[in-house]
C-alpha cells in the first residue's frame, strides 16, 4: 500500500530558526515528489517538485531533499518567519493512473515570535 | 498561465439540503480535475477525478456527486446534505504526463448544520 508519513506531526520554532521537516514514503512506482505549503483555510501551494534525478531544490528559504533510494525527503525552511506558520504537506506522484497522488497528512509548523 | 478558481470559500447549509461548489481552470487544455475533502488531522482524501468531460470517477462512495458539464468546469454536488458532509472541499487540476500541474483551489469550507 502506497503511503507517506510526515513528521513532526506540529513543530514550534522561534522567528529566525531554522528547521527541517521529513517526509518517508512508500510509494511505487516513484514518478515525483512534491512539497505543499497550506495556510490556515486555503488550498495548498507548491514549493518544489522533484522527480528521482533530483536531490535537492530550493524555492528562496525552502530547500527540499530527496533521497530516492531510502524514500526519504525533507524540507528545511531557513530563518524562519512569522509567515511560514501553515501545515506543510509532502505529497508523491506515481507515474501511471490519473489518481496517483498520495499525500502525507502534513506537519503544521507554528513560528513564534 | 493556468488559474483555478473555487467558489464560494465558505458555506453553511441545513442538513437534507442540497450542494453546488463549482470549479473552473482557466489557461489549459482538458485538464485532469480532482476533488478532495479535507478533515482536520486527517490528511487530503481524493473525492472525485474527471479526465474529460462527462467523464466522472469516484474513489470512495458517500452521499456526493460530481459532473463535467465542460473541458474546464468541475461542480461538486449532493441532493441532500448530511452533517458528516461538513469539511474543507479543495479542487484540483492535473495534466497527465507533465511534472506540473496538480494546483489548487483556494478550497471551500462547508459546515452543514
Amino acid at each position: 500500500k502506497n503511503q507517506v508519513e510526515q513528521s513532526p506531526q506540529s513543530l514550534i520554532i522561534l522567528e529566525g530558526k531554522n528547521c527541517t521537516l521529513q517526509c518517508n514514503y512508500t510509494v511505487s512506482p516513484f514518478s515525483n515528489l512534491r512539497w505543499y505549503k497550506q495556510d490556515t483555510g486555503r488550498g495548498p501551494v507548491s514549493l518544489t517538485i522533484m522527480t528521482f534525478s533530483e536531490n535537492t531544490k530550493s524555492n528562496g528559504r525552502y530547500t527540499a531533499t530527496l533521497d530516492a533510494d531510502t524514500k526519504q525527503s525533507s524540507l528545511h525552511i531557513t530563518a524562519s518567519q512569522l509567515s511560514d506558520s501553515a501545515s506543510y504537506i509532502c505529497v508523491v506522484s506515481s507515474p501511471s493512473g490519473y489518481s496517483t497522488l498520495t499525500f502525507g497528512k502534513g506537519t503544521m509548523l507554528l513560528v513564534s515570535p | 498561465s493556468q488559474t483555478i478558481h473555487q467558489w464560494p470559500a465558505t458555506l453553511v447549509q441545513p442538513v437534507g439540503s442540497p450542494l453546488s461548489l463549482e470549479c473552473t481552470v482557466e489557461g489549459t487544455s482538458n485538464p485532469n480535475l480532482y476533488w478532495y475533502r479535507q478533515a482536520a488531522g486527517r490528511g487530503l482524501q481524493l473525492l472525485f477525478y474527471s479526465v474529460g468531460i462527462g467523464q466522472i470517477s469516484s474513489e470512495v462512495p458517500q452521499n456526493l456527486s460530481a459532473s463535467r458539464p465542460q473541458d474546464r468546469q468541475f461542480i461538486l454536488s449532493s441532493k441532500k446534505l448530511l452533517l458528516s458532509d461538513s469539511g474543507f472541499y479543495l479542487c484540483a487540476w492535473g495534466l497527465v504526463g507533465t511534472v506540473y500541474g496538480y494546483t489548487f483551489g483556494s478550497g471551500t469550507r462547508l459546515t452543514v448544520v
